[in-house]
């Protein structure tokens, strides 16, 4: 079946503009995940949606950054006022939020801000 | 808080022999353990996990783990490496008794496996 897809594949942009990165779990999972990965951080998590709880925001790194999830299924990652530091490949995961799940991710879009 | 270490950055073994990729981890519960494996310029493929059970866990593409409490590891194993085994693996820990979902991974090594 189809699995987690992300938009764009690559996106560069510009020091100060906004960006956003959308993802599209995988039909049927309630939780989904975004992670970034970059050089100097390896992989860290961002944030956390389930269901219609509350989302586990604690790990974005500063205000400029922030997400929703619309209806239970497609999420957006919104980035304001880029910084250079902001460069890095953005990862989505879903996952069935039950137990022991796995997660599965989305390939990914490599944000390179100049 | 958790974490997971992985002590080598780069693995490097010869095709079809066996090959070990280390990790260890720290939990203050018992720990949910994931690896998964990236190929250039793609998303993070799964490879297995443990759960709880028997502390041997096979997964995808003739991979394996072994959870040691005592040594609070969980390294990967292969019997016979391939060259298409190269890539970037990381390990990756949860633990279920603080109610958060979102995984921490290990730096993350690179396994080269040479003909």
């Amino acid at each position: 079946g189809a699995g987690v897809s992300q938009s764009p594949s690559n996106k560069v942009t510009e020091k100060g503009k906004d960006v956003e990165l959308r993802c599209d779990p995988i039909s049927g999972h309630t939780a989904l995940y975004w992670y970034r990965q970059s050089l100097g951080q390896g992989l860290e998590f961002l944030i956390y949606f389930q269901g219609n709880s509350a989302p586990d925001k604690s790990g974005l790194p500063s205000d400029r950054f922030s997400a929703e999830r619309t209806g239970g299924s497609v999420s957006t990652l919104t980035i304001q006022r880029t910084q250079q530091e902001d460069s890095a490949v953005y990862l989505c995961a879903s996952s069935l939020a039950q137990g022991g799940d796995t997660q599965y991710f989305g390939p990914g879009t490599r944000l390179t801000v100049l | 808080a958790q974490s997971v270490a992985q002590p080598e950055d780069q693995v490097n073994v010869a095709e079809g022999n066996p090959l070990t990729v280390k990790c260890t981890y720290s939990v203050s519960g018992n720990p949910y353990l994931f690896w998964y494996v990236q190929y250039p310029n793609r998303g993070l493929q799964f490879l297995l996990k443990y759960i709880t059970g028997d502390n041997l866990v096979k997964g995808s593409y003739g991979f394996e783990a072994e959870f040691n409490k005592s040594q609070t590891s969980f390294h990967l194993k292969k019997p016979s490496a391939l060259v298409s085994d190269s890539a970037l693996y990381f390990c990756a820990v949860r633990d279920p008794d603080t109610g958060r979902r979102a995984l921490t991974f290990g730096s993350g090594t690179r396994l080269q496996v040479q003909p």
